[in-house]
């Protein structure tokens, strides 16, 4: 089954903490990227990446840090300087610059 | 300012009527186009897509979706509203050459029975 896979599901964190959302894609795929959601904002671009080592930020990267070590992999982690991380965050990843298709997400919550 | 325009924050129409979303862009030349669907915490689901040719075009689920280049618009259509089409909608365009796709901020359908 091909397609992008993000985990956890629902994720909380302490004030303070960092943490890792995971995005996986077995689709081959060479560009990915991680979009935040928040409620009447429609979706705004965090990172992005073109190729493997390589990645740039998006409208949004502060209080986010990202790498691109193997083409299948794009974590993404929040970290502490990012001051209101609840949201709701999307991995895609596409084919050069087209057709971007999306994982299911990953829900943060602050607690 | 490159920009994504979706003027219905929220649309309602009842099972079996005709549906058309609006999403109007601003950019200087014609960029690639989309419609996606998202259902409630899910990820988002590709409806169609426009790059050239037909303006005319067809997607998944009996959607389509027509680009007017003199309106700056991507409308899109469905004939007859089934209930499982309640969710939310989103237009996005990316510049031609260019990676950041730009999301308008939605249009949430509710169907009445």
């Amino acid at each position: 089954d091909g397609g992008i896979t993000q985990s956890p599901k629902y994720l909380f964190r302490k004030e303070g903490q960092n943490v890792t959302l995971s995005c996986e894609q077995n689709l081959n795929h060479d560009a990915m990227y991680w979009y935040r959601q928040d409620p009447g904002q429609g979706l705004r671009l965090i990172y992005y990446s073109q190729i493997v080592n390589d990645f740039q930020k998006g409208d949004i990267a502060e209080g986010y840090s990202v790498s691109r070590e193997k083409k299948e992999s794009f974590p993404l982690t929040v970290t502490s300087a990012q001051k209101n991380p609840t949201a709701f965050y999307l991995c895609a990843s596409s084919m050069g610059a087209a057709t971007q298709y999306f994982g299911p997400g990953t829900r943060l919550t602050v607690l | 300012a490159q920009s994504v325009t979706q003027p219905d924050i929220h649309i309602t129409v009842s099972e079996g009527a005709s549906l058309e979303l609006r999403c109007n862009y601003s950019y200087g030349a014609t960029p690639y186009l989309f419609w996606y669907v998202q259902s409630p915490g899910q990820g988002l689901q590709l409806l169609l897509k426009y790059f050239s040719g037909d303006t005319l075009v067809q997607g998944i689920k009996g959607f389509e979706a027509e680009f007017k280049r003199s309106q700056s618009s991507f409308n899109l259509r469905k004939p007859s509203v089934h209930w499982s089409d309640a969710a939310e909608y989103f237009c996005a365009v990316v510049m031609r050459g260019f990676q950041k796709l730009v999301f308008g901020t939605g249009t949430r359908l509710l169907v009445s029975p």
